[in-house]
């Protein structure tokens, strides 16, 4: 099964400033995609991450806040800009389609924000 | 309003019981996707269903997609500790195999030995 790894794994971070979040694939994928699990929630859809192109939002979610971006099919950042307390949850990246099993979306470890 | 709704919401059972696990929409399910999470990590692929009537199974979990897609079920046979964690269901709404995913609420499921 294809690996997805993710970094950094967990951070500390103060109000009004970003992080980066990288996700990684071990084979090419056709899908890659950006979720949020907010404390005790489930997960929500941010966006999908488009190679070559700008990403898609979901409803709630803009470009501004959430910059995404996906340089080639194995490779994709989320950006979580101006950070605020409200923004402490976990972030995980999905990817599907090609070098994954049909009918199987996989899941990276997650990266565990705190904003202080 | 919740587009996914999963039942329970937790469940306590003896090591070596059976439970089931339930996941309905109003809507058509394109594809029903079965997780596990281990407090704080990732999720764990276990199966996904895409036509109605479907089922799979993985040693002892059976997953079941109804005729008219819209209702999903996770049964374990004979528990086990190492089958504890939060179990969600996520689905594909959009016809198109779009790869966007809604989530349940997830249930809780603790295995007393």
């Amino acid at each position: 099964s294809a690996v997805i790894s993710q970094k950094p794994s967990r951070d500390i971070c103060q109000r009004g400033t970003s992080l980066t979040i990288q996700c990684q694939v071990d084979s090419q994928v056709t899908m890659m995609f950006w979720y949020r699990q907010q404390p005790g929630q489930s997960l929500t859809l941010i966006a999908t991450a488009n190679q070559g192109s700008e990403a898609t939002y979901e409803s709630g979610f803009v470009i501004d806040k959430f910059p995404i971006s996906r340089p080639n099919l194995t490779f994709s950042t989320l950006t979580v800009s101006n950070m605020s307390p409200e923004d402490s949850s976990i972030y995980l990246c999905s990817a599907a389609g090609q070098g994954i099993p049909q009918e199987t979306q996989y899941f990276g470890p997650g990266t565990r924000l705190l904003v202080l | 309003s919740q587009e996914l709704e999963q039942s329970p919401q937790s469940l306590i059972v003896q090591e070596g019981k059976n439970l089931t696990i339930n996941c309905t929409s109003s809507k058509t399910l394109y594809g029903l996707y079965w997780y596990k999470q281990k407090y704080g990590e990732g999720l764990i692929f276990l199966m996904m269903l895409q036509k109605g009537g479907e089922e799979k199974s993985h040693e002892k979990i059976t997953a079941k997609l109804d005729e008219k897609k819209q209702q999903s079920s996770l049964h374990i046979t004979a528990s086990q500790p190492s089958h504890a964690g939060i179990y969600l269901c996520g689905a594909d709404i959009n016809s198109g195999n779009t790869g966007k995913l809604i989530f349940g609420q997830g249930t809780t499921l603790q295995v007393k030995p």
